[in-house]
């Protein structure tokens, strides 16, 4: 069956580094893969896609990569804020059954200052 | 600016009653769906509705039946409420082709 594994579940960086978050699916071909911010007590709110055609994609401080062939994608938040302490949730998205994505656990990320 | 709407935001059941949950999103979405988040288990689905008229089982269905009362509105019923089912209940919805989902705030539901 297909399985989801985000990096280890919390990671500590400090204010002004790069956090790097990884995620790796097995038994799976998705058509495009999502990533997601969730804050304690709210629901995940959605921040980058990226299809299986694209090797990369940015927004603002934000950069994910996509690897088809290592079935792993990258989530980068560069020049890191106390303000990006939160849990990230990556999402592989199916060619068949269009929009029923399956969740990874998450990797809880703290930024200190 | 409201999204996705889901009531209530917490309910405690007692062992064997019932409840529905609401969701409502305003963004003419075609897909909707019910997630439960448990701790170390991630968002698993419940069930979901490709478009209005059409509802499948997700990953996690049993003890659950929904409803797509039209476009807008997606509930999901405990009929017999267990203990097993304290979680944290997501609704979502997203449009045609591949976009992110659109989640509402959660219901954390207990069941005692």
């Amino acid at each position: 069956s297909q399985k989801i594994e985000q990096n280890s579940e919390a990671l500590n960086i400090q204010e002004g580094k790069t956090a790097t978050l990884t995620c790796n699916y097995t038994n799976y071909s998705p058509a495009y893969l999502q990533w997601y911010r969730q804050d304690p007590g709210r629901g995940p709110v959605f921040l980058l896609l990226i299809r299986e055609n694209e090797k990369e994609k940015r927004k603002e401080r934000l950069k994910v990569t996509f690897d088809t062939t290592l079935k792993q994608s990258l989530f980068h938040i560069t020049a890191s804020q106390p303000a990006d302490s939160a849990t990230y949730l990556c999402a592989l998205g199916p060619r068949t059954n269009a929009g029923k994505s399956t969740f990874g656990d998450g990797t809880t990320l703290t930024v200190k200052p | 600016n409201a999204g996705v709407t889901q009531t209530p935001k917490f309910q405690v059941l007692k062992t064997g009653q019932s409840m529905t949950l609401q969701c409502a999103q305003d963004m003419n979405h075609n897909s909707m769906y019910w997630y439960r988040q448990d701790p170390g288990m991630g968002l698993r689905l419940i069930y979901y509705s490709a478009s209005e008229g059409t509802t499948d089982k997700g990953e996690v269905p049993n003890g659950y039946n929904v409803s797509r009362l039209n476009k807008r509105e997606f509930s999901l019923r405990l009929e017999s409420a267990a203990p097993s089912q304290t979680s944290v209940y997501f609704c979502a919805s997203s449009g045609q082709g591949a976009y992110g989902y659109t989640f509402g705030s959660g219901t954390r539901l207990t069941v005692v």
